[in-house]
């Protein structure tokens, strides 16, 4: 009965190469975001959608985007990666937008060599 | 500066042994404050939110109090499956901010 599911687990890929990461979550929750944690165990948002518009955008690099099909699915494409692009990412949701509590993923672990 | 900061960076306790770890905060605009538990290769799992100053909550051994400027989460006779890394956050508006977090270790 996973909740929020990620795909893949892991990612290994060459600079350069365009990825993507899928997030779905089976909560029946209206928002979704994305988080990246770097090797100092920092979590930052990157983004949030609440019924599939975007109600978050932090600074992050052009390279990134969000789409979101539907309010279950929230995928992440990340264009010409970079070795600092090198981090976990793990996607949440909530039932309302924030303040509402988040319930996270089980991340996605992306190394670019 | 909105900044969150949590403290100490580590800390081992003997199994039994209560303790408290701390989530200090400079943010204006507080509309809420969250403790999750992270275990190693593992999404952040939710533990507490908590909205507004003197707010006290309770789950199990665990309970997380807040006051204008920090929160405190409090450990009692942990045990060694209290071993994780606490993450505390907060939000202002829209913006979220997560502190580094704190590394419990129990050792039986």
């Amino acid at each position: 009965d996973t909740a929020v599911s990620q795909t893949p687990k892991y990612l290994v890929t060459q600079m350069g190469n365009d990825k993507s990461i899928k997030c779905e979550q089976n909560l029946g929750h209206d928002t979704m975001y994305w988080y990246k944690q770097d090797s100092k165990k920092f979590l930052k948002i990157m983004f949030s959608y609440n019924n599939k518009e975007l109600i978050i955008n932090e600074t992050v690099p052009n390279r990134f985007s969000p789409k979101s099909p539907d309010k279950a699915h929230l995928n992440l494409h990340i264009n010409s990666l970079e070795l600092g692009d090198s981090a976990v990412y793990f996607c949440a949701s909530s039932h309302n937008p924030p303040p509402d509590t988040q319930y996270f993923g089980p991340g996605t672990r992306l190394t670019v060599l | 500066e909105d900044q969150v900061t949590q403290s100490p960076e580590a800390l081992r306790l003997q199994e039994g042994e209560s303790s408290s770890l701390n989530c200090s905060y400079t943010v204006s605009g507080l509309r809420g404050l969250f403790w999750y538990r992270q275990d190693p290769g593992k999404g952040p799992e939710f533990l507490f939110t908590l909205y507004s100053a003197g707010e006290e909550k309770e789950k199990e051994r665990l309970k997380a109090t807040l006051t204008k400027k920090e929160s405190f989460l409090h450990i009692t006779a942990p045990k060694p499956e209290d071993s994780a890394t606490y993450l505390c956050a907060v939000i202002t508006g829209n913006q979220f901010y997560f502190g580094t977090g704190t590394s419990l270790t129990v050792i039986p």
